[in-house]
């Protein structure tokens, strides 16, 4: 069965401390996303990526990085956590364009409280 | 941009039938996903239209209308793990790599 996997369900940090998220896929997939998901604002694309070490911004990327050096894995860097990015963070990942049904698979999610 | 539109909440009760629309404004559209997403959990597929008419997947139809920008889910005989939140999300001919481009969801609630 196909998989997308994020390290950590919950996880609590403090205020400043740099966060590493990390997302592994095993379907071979090119794309991979990453979002974060409060109520009420829905998902909202921070960072995404087409290919080992590619990246592209999404609608909300500032106090955020990635990296991307296997295709496997896309890992989400918090570089200075501020309490504002207490979220929910989804990884998602998809095959390349061009192919049917090319919709995403998402991970479990790793809830993040910064205090 | 995208403007991708859906109802916050809706309600019903268990064996009846919810309709759960979705609107869109967007330049080249190319196919319209469905997703059910339970509380504190991943969202998963369900449907996707990328032609007009109607595609039936068990008690799940997903409807596409795209010179209107309207899609419809349909969920027949409803039962209490019906209970979550669903999300219309678009993919745009000119978008990315395929990106989806989500709504805010609809929080369905079904009561026995």
């Amino acid at each position: 069965d196909v998989k997308v996997t994020q390290s950590s369900r919950y996880l609590v940090k403090r205020t400043g401390e740099k966060v590493f998220l990390e997302c592994v896929q095993d379907m071979d997939h090119e794309n991979m996303f990453w979002y974060r998901q409060d109520p009420g604002l829905g998902l909202r694309l921070i960072y995404f990526s087409y290919d080992v070490k590619m990246k592209e911004k999404g609608d909300i990327p500032e106090g955020y990085s990635v990296s991307r050096e296997k295709k496997e894995r896309f890992s989400l860097i918090l570089e200075s956590a501020s309490t504002n990015q207490t979220s929910m963070y989804l990884c998602a990942s998809s095959r390349a364009r061009g192919l049917a049904n090319y919709g995403y698979t998402f991970g479990s999610g790793t809830r993040l409280t910064v205090v | 941009g995208q403007n991708i539109d859906q109802p916050t909440e809706m309600t019903a009760t268990e064996g009846a039938i919810v309709q759960i629309n979705c609107t869109y404004q967007t330049s080249g559209f190319n196919g319209l996903f469905w997703y059910q997403q339970h509380a504190g959990e991943a969202p998963t597929f369900l449907s996707y239209n990328v032609l007009d008419g109607l595609e039936e997947k068990g008690r799940f139809s997903s409807f596409l209308s795209r010179s209107k920008g309207y899609s419809y889910l349909l969920l027949k005989e409803l039962q209490m793990k019906d209970s979550a939140s669903y999300l219309c999300a678009v993919v745009n001919r000119g978008s990315t790599l395929g990106r989806l481009y989500f709504g805010r969801g609809t929080q369905l609630t079904v009561w026995p």
